[in-house]
């Protein structure tokens, strides 16, 4: 079956920090790739995306993610990170399934900053 | 309102109550979703409805009822549900699905019903 991997589920950084949160996909095909983040008490909403294109995606308040195909990754980046990134982060595909690209999520990371 | 909104926020019901969860979205979007998240566990997609038609069914036991009146509204019909189905139950939608890749499939989510069962 298709899945997404997040390899940290805790990550506590101080304020400064560089960030890195792993993703991992097992599908051979097209896929569309995402970041969401759910700030505490808050929606989830979407931190960046990958369709097409460069495969390094600029996203909102210093994120980045790049996309390796070779290997089936789409890896998060901040490098400097601040206490009001504390969120939960997920990682989400969209596999083409019966000609619908259907949606599946990571069981998300935990990040806490400590300013 | 703008958005994608859930009504009601909060719900407590016992094993054999039957009760509706409620999906509104103001985005002019043409597919919905409901997702259920659990503690430790990764959000789990329980249905994709596109241009009012179940698209897909992920194993969802048949005590969960989705019905899609219209693309703007969602709803999810619970009906003698376990203590395990005590969650939190997302709906998000997006611009389309249709098997075109790009921006259709960015999602945007509610705030989601906190259900706890009895």
């Amino acid at each position: 079956a298709q899945s997404v991997s997040q390899h940290n589920h805790h990550v506590i950084l101080s304020e400064a920090a560089s960030l890195e949160l792993g993703c991992n996909y097992s599908y051979g095909g097209t896929v569309n790739l995402f970041w969401y983040v759910q700030y505490p008490g808050q929606h989830l909403q979407l931190l960046l995306k990958y369709f097409s294109g460069d495969p390094l995606v600029k996203g909102i308040k210093g994120f980045e993610a790049e996309f390796i195909k070779s290997k089936f990754s789409f890896n998060l980046r901040k490098p400097s990170v601040q206490w009001s990134d504390t969120a939960e982060y997920f990682c989400a595909v969209t596999l083409l399934s019966g000609g619908s690209y259907i949606p599946t999520f990571g069981r998300g990371t935990s990040l806490i900053v400590h300013p | 309102e703008t958005g994608v909104t859930q009504t009601p926020r909060h719900l407590v019901m016992g094993m054999t109550n039957k009760k509706s969860l409620k999906c509104e979205q103001h985005l002019g979007h043409n597919a919905m979703y409901w997702y259920k998240q659990s503690a430790k566990k990764p959000l789990e997609l329980m249905f994709v409805y596109s241009l009012e038609e179940r698209v897909e069914n992920n194993s969802v036991p048949s005590r969960f009822s989705p019905e899609c009146p219209n693309s703007s509204h969602l709803f999810l019909h619970l009906h003698t549900l376990q203590p395990e189905d005590s969650a939190l139950y997302l709906c998000a939608s997006s611009l389309g699905l249709a098997g075109v890749a790009g921006d259709r499939d960015e999602q945007f989510f509610g705030p989601g019903t906190r259900l706890t069962v009895l």
